[in-house]
């Protein structure tokens, strides 16, 4: 199985900050990577798709980015709405396998 | 509008077996790859199953956690996606969400569009 990593487990930011988040995957899985927006107690939403595809309506402060086995989703300037938990997914193979999540707080 | 809304979650006793069923609507539901993924009581997310499309002849994929015991299908005539879960352990306590597949270039993610769950418990 790919093992997804990513880091940090959780970052404090404050609005109008920059926010780099890491996503590591145990081998390469070329771009199938996506990256989903989970805020407490709702479904996920799917943000970007093969590495640096933004999703349909999603703004373009999300910035995804890499390929292989290094990826990073960047929100160039953090809005209040953006304080929530973001997954990384690889869909190179089966079993498909998300990141354990990062955690963006309000500093 | 697309909405996939699950049911059939609740609580069940280990050993024990429970049906979900998710209905899609707003989009050709019969073309796409539909997954089930699962959440923790405040964990993060697990990928549990995956059925394809008619032209892939509904072929399925699983986790190594619920292979054997979970299956995955679908009844197009009705967009509704099904999973069937038995010999139930107390680690399957999660929430269930369906996820419609997006497929690009060759491969498919998973949560293109997300129901919005439902809870099954494990517990005696």
């Amino acid at each position: 199985d790919i093992q997804m990593t990513q880091s940090p487990s959780s970052v404090s930011a404050s609005v109008g900050e920059r926010v780099t988040i890491t996503c590591r995957a145990s081998q390469g899985v070329s771009s199938f990577l996506a990256w989903f927006q989970q805020k407490p107690g709702k479904a996920p939403k799917s943000l970007i798709y093969a590495a640096s595809s933004l999703q349909s309506g999603v703004p373009s402060r999300f910035i995804g980015s890499g390929s292989g086995t290094d990826f990073t989703l960047t929100i160039s300037s953090l809005q209040p709405e953006d304080f929530a938990t973001y997954y990384c997914q690889q869909y190179k193979s089966y079993p498909l396998t998300f990141g354990g999540g990062t955690k963006v707080e309000i500093k | 509008e697309v909405q996939l809304v699950e049911s059939g979650g609740g609580l069940v006793q280990p050993g024990g077996s429970l049906r979900l069923s998710c209905v899609g609507s707003g989009f050709s539901f019969s073309d796409h790859y539909m997954d089930w993924v699962r959440q923790a009581p405040g964990k993060g997310l697990e990928w549990v199953g995956r059925i394809r499309d008619k032209s892939k002849s509904y072929t399925t994929e699983y986790a190594a956690s619920v292979k054997g015991r979970f299956t995955v299908s679908r009844d197009d005539s009705k967009t509704s996606l099904y999973l069937q879960m038995n010999s139930l352990k107390t680690e399957d306590t999660a929430v269930y969400y369906c996820a419609r597949g997006n497929c690009i270039g060759g491969s498919c993610f998973a949560g293109f569009h997300w129901g919005l769950g439902t809870l099954v418990i494990v517990s005696s």
